[in-house]
């Protein structure tokens, strides 16, 4: 059965402090995808990355980066110079290729971790 | 074009009643999904249909009926609501295979649903 572990259940810093979200994940499968979800008080899931379990490139968006290591189960989240904008409740999530021959099957979310940057 | 809405957006109702979501996707999916999110933020499958037959089905109690009558529309009705029933519920879409470039799951706005 496929689980992912955000240890962090809530994190406060300072704007323009760097954070990092840890995610831990299990799966039994070798094809997987690894999201990344940011959920602000607006309630809205946005979509921030998807990652396949080939490609363990590590991947840098303006402030967001983001860490794969197969080796540790891990796809941890960094965000460099936060700001308030960015508190939200983030969503670490794996899908498993579905047993039907789809690409995407269940989707399951970590417990989420909430961030709250402060002025 | 909204890719996938869902409405409504918010529903208050009383313990008891009956009640529909509906949720539609313009994006040619196979795959539509209902998720629920608690009041402490988890977030859960509940059902799965892939062109229009039902592939996924949590553990959910069976007052909970999905029905797709096409791939582009997956409506949830809940018959004799509870106050547990309280929550958010997503509807998302995926495509049936990865192109390398898209999202994956996209997901409705969500529908507030609150029993009292």
């Amino acid at each position: 059965a496929q689980k992912v572990t955000q240890a962090q259940t809530e994190i406060s810093v300072v704007e323009k402090e760097d954070v990092t979200l840890d995610c831990v994940y299990e799966t039994r499968d070798t094809t997987y995808y690894l999201f990344w979800y940011k959920q602000p008080p607006s309630g809205e899931l946005v979509f921030l990355i998807r990652r396949n379990s080939f490609d363990e490139q590590n991947e840098i968006s303006g402030r967001y980066s983001w860490n794969f290591q197969k080796s540790t189960s891990s796809f941890n989240f960094t965000i460099t110079a936060s700001q308030v904008v960015d508190s939200a409740v983030y969503f670490c999530a794996l899908s498993e290729e579905n047993a039907g021959g789809t690409s995407y099957g269940k989707l399951t979310f970590g417990q989420g971790t909430i961030l709250t940057v402060h002025p | 074009d909204t890719a996938v809405s869902q409405t409504p957006k918010y529903l208050v109702t009383q313990m008891g009643n009956d009640k529909s979501i509906k949720c539609e996707q313009n994006l040619g999916h196979d795959t539509m999904y209902w998720y629920k999110q608690d009041s402490k933020k988890f977030l859960k499958i509940m059902f799965s249909y892939n062109n229009k037959e039902l592939i996924i089905n949590e553990t959910v109690p069976n007052r909970f009926s999905p029905k797709s009558p096409d791939k582009a529309h997956l409506n949830l009705h809940i018959n004799s609501l509870e106050l547990g029933d309280s929550a958010v519920y997503f509807c998302a879409s995926s495509p049936h295979t990865d192109t390398g470039t898209d999202y994956g799951y996209t997901f409705g706005s969500g529908t507030r649903l609150t029993v009292v």
